[in-house]
């Protein structure tokens, strides 16, 4: 089945660990992108990556990095840097990088990560 | 910087009734989208609106949207308790080769017996 396979679903850190949230979709979509969200707010975007070997900061970028070395590959790495790391993650993609096509966005089932 | 607001943030509703969200934002687009979430759960699409004036429904969902006005509209007809859920309206801007979101707060919608 295609989709968009994020993992773990549940992680704990520990304060000063860096942790990577893995986010892969076998739906040939170009675009991907992180968001954040914490408990009763909206999404907010951390990175995206229009093609491979390319990718911007969102609107909240710091403390977190990301790569994208393969099209279907985007994990984020939640770093030390990040102070407030505890939210759900969701990982989402789209067919086409840019243009004018109003292709949907689709969602990974998210990751919950909490710091201890 | 777009910025896109939603209100109401907390809609409780009987059911059979109807009403509506509002999705405002800041800055000119021709794409809107709508999703829904449930709680602890990923979001679901629910429409992409691409021009001025697009209408779309789907069973008791009606989205719609004005880019001069840049507001658009989920209208939820005979509400029943299963639409409960937190409902997110999203403003695609597309700059150069990039596309992104910027998604409103959320509506939290509870329908009651």
């Amino acid at each position: 089945d295609g989709g968009i396979t994020q993992s773990p679903k549940y992680l704990f850190r520990k304060e000063g660990q860096n942790v990577t949230l893995s986010c892969e979709q076998n739906l040939n979509h170009d675009a991907m992108y992180w968001y954040r969200q914490d408990p009763g707010q909206g999404l907010r975007l951390i990175y995206y990556s229009q093609i491979v070997n390319d990718f911007q900061k969102g609107d909240i970028a710091e403390g977190y990095s990301v790569s994208r070395e393969k099209k279907e590959s985007f994990p984020l790495t939640v770093t030390s840097a990040q102070k407030n790391p505890t939210a759900f993650y969701l990982c989402a993609s789209r067919p086409t990088a840019g243009g004018l096509s109003g292709n949907t966005i689709y969602f990974g089932e998210g990751s919950w990560l909490t710091v201890v | 910087e777009l910025k896109v607001e939603q209100n109401p943030l907390f809609l409780s509703m009987q059911e059979g009734k109807n009403y509506t969200i509002y999705c405002n934002y800041s800055t000119t687009s021709d794409r809107l989208y709508w999703y829904r979430q449930d709680p602890g759960k990923s979001l679901e699409s629910l429409f992409v609106l691409l021009s001025n004036g697009a209408v779309k429904q789907e069973g008791r969902l009606m989205a719609s949207l004005d880019t001069k006005a840049r507001l658009s509209t989920l209208h939820i007809t005979a509400a029943v308790h299963d639409l409960s859920a937190t409902y997110f309206c999203a403003v695609g801007l597309v700059t150069g080769t990039a596309s992104k979101l910027t998604f409103g707060t959320g509506t939290r919608l509870q329908v009651t017996l």
